[in-house]
Parts: C-alpha cells; sequence; structure tokens
C-alpha cells in the first residue's frame, strides 16, 4: 500500500516568515493533492499536481511536486495567522480516486 | 467549487445507540463518494467506497456490520454506526468527486464528531 510522510510534523513560525511543508510518498504519485483543515472541521482543497516537475500557486502558497513524482513541497509566503491550520497531503492510489493521506503538518503561526 | 455537505455536525449518543451520518453533494452529482475518520492528531483513514446503487467497498478492517453505508440517490449517502461504542468515538468525514467522476478533486464534508459515552 502506498504510504505518505509529512515533515515536519508541527511548525511554529512568526508571521512573515517563510515555510516549506514536505510530503513523501514510497511510491510514483498519479496524482497529488494538498488539503488545510482547521480542527474538527472538514478539508478545504488547494491544490492538485498532476505532473513531474509541476507547480502550482495560489495567493501565498506554492506547490511543487517533483520530476519523480515521488515527494511534494508546500511552501507559504510571508505567512499570516489565516495560514494556522493542519495541512494534509494527499495521493490518488490509481484506483476509482481513493486517497491516502500523509500524517498531517499542524502550523501555527504567531504574532 | 463543488459543496459537499454532512448531518450532523455533532452528535453524542449512550453506547449501544445505532446514528446515522448523511452526506449530500449539493451541487454535483455523486455516483461515489467516499468515507473517513479521523482519531485526535491523526490523519484521515479510508473506511469505504460509496457506491450508488451497489454495495460499498470497504477497507480492510473495517467491519461492514458496524458501518452500514447506503447510497440511495446520485447526491446522498448514509454511514450508519451500528451499536455504537466508545471506541467508535471519532471524527467522520466524507467526500465526493475525483479523478474520473468529473472533477479532478474530492470535495470534502464538514465532517461528523461522534461521541460515545
Amino acid at each position: 500500500s502506498q504510504e505518505l510522510e509529512q515533515s515536519p510534523q508541527s511548525l511554529i513560525v512568526q508571521e512573515g516568515k517563510n515555510l516549506t511543508i514536505n510530503c513523501t510518498s514510497s511510491k510514483t504519485l498519479y496524482g497529488l493533492y494538498w488539503y488545510k483543515q482547521k480542527y474538527g472541521e472538514g478539508l478545504i482543497f488547494l491544490m492538485m499536481l498532476q505532473k513531474g516537475g509541476e507547480e502550482k500557486s495560489h495567493e501565498k502558497i506554492t506547490a511543487k511536486l517533483d520530476e519523480k513524482k515521488q515527494q511534494s513541497s508546500l511552501h507559504i509566503t510571508a505567512s499570516q495567522p489565516s495560514h494556522a491550520g493542519i495541512y494534509l497531503c494527499g495521493a490518488d492510489t490509481g484506483t476509482a480516486s481513493k486517497l491516502t493521506f500523509g500524517t498531517g503538518t499542524r502550523l501555527q503561526v504567531t504574532l | 467549487g463543488a459543496v459537499v455537505s454532512q448531518h450532523p455536525s455533532r452528535v453524542i449518543c449512550k453506547s449501544g445507540t445505532s446514528v446515522k451520518i448523511e452526506c449530500r453533494s449539493l451541487d454535483f452529482q455523486a455516483t461515489t463518494m467516499f468515507w473517513y475518520r479521523q482519531f485526535p492528531k491523526q490523519s484521515l483513514m479510508l473506511m469505504a467506497t460509496s457506491n450508488e446503487g451497489s454495495k460499498a467497498t470497504y477497507e480492510q478492517g473495517v467491519e461492514k456490520d458496524k458501518f452500514l453505508i447506503n447510497h440511495a440517490s446520485l447526491t446522498l449517502s448514509t454511514l450508519t454506526v451500528a451499536s455504537a461504542h466508545p471506541e467508535d468515538s471519532s471524527f467522520y468525514i466524507c467526500s465526493a468527486g475525483g479523478r474520473g467522476f468529473g472533477t479532478d478533486t474530492q470535495y470534502f464534508g464538514p465532517g461528523t464528531r461522534l461521541t460515545v459515552l
């Protein structure tokens, strides 16, 4: 089965600082999704990456998928308190759109 | 993006009670929906794939007689936790959509927090 490992597990950054979260897969990724979750709430879709080397940006968040399609990174520029939450990467297993999720990264942004 | 709703958002019940959770796709038809559970400070674990008009497909280790799934229409899937016990307390999230189903991604409901006393 496919496993996803995220690093770091938790992160505390000062407002305005940049940060990067990594997601490493045990197998080649068909598709890699990034979601954000506030505690006790559902998941908010951020971005999806499919092609090796692909990079997408939305506001201050940029996600990349490496050429070998086994690792993705999520980069936040000039972090804000609104960025706080749990970031989850999810991999398309290639079977009927089922997703496997990473272990999650808990982000806190301090003033 | 597409909207998925869940009801109820929170439920507290006594041990032995059966609890039904609804998942609805509000602005698109979903032939397939997914049910996940999430324990505190842990990631989401896929429980089962709900297929409209046919039996659900359960992941290894998930008891189908305990977690009953019914996908009666293209916009509604229900998860019933039969005779719930304290160890069933968790956060249950559904999703709909995905590659091959008309959308590039899965859209998630807001989740249902189940507490069994």
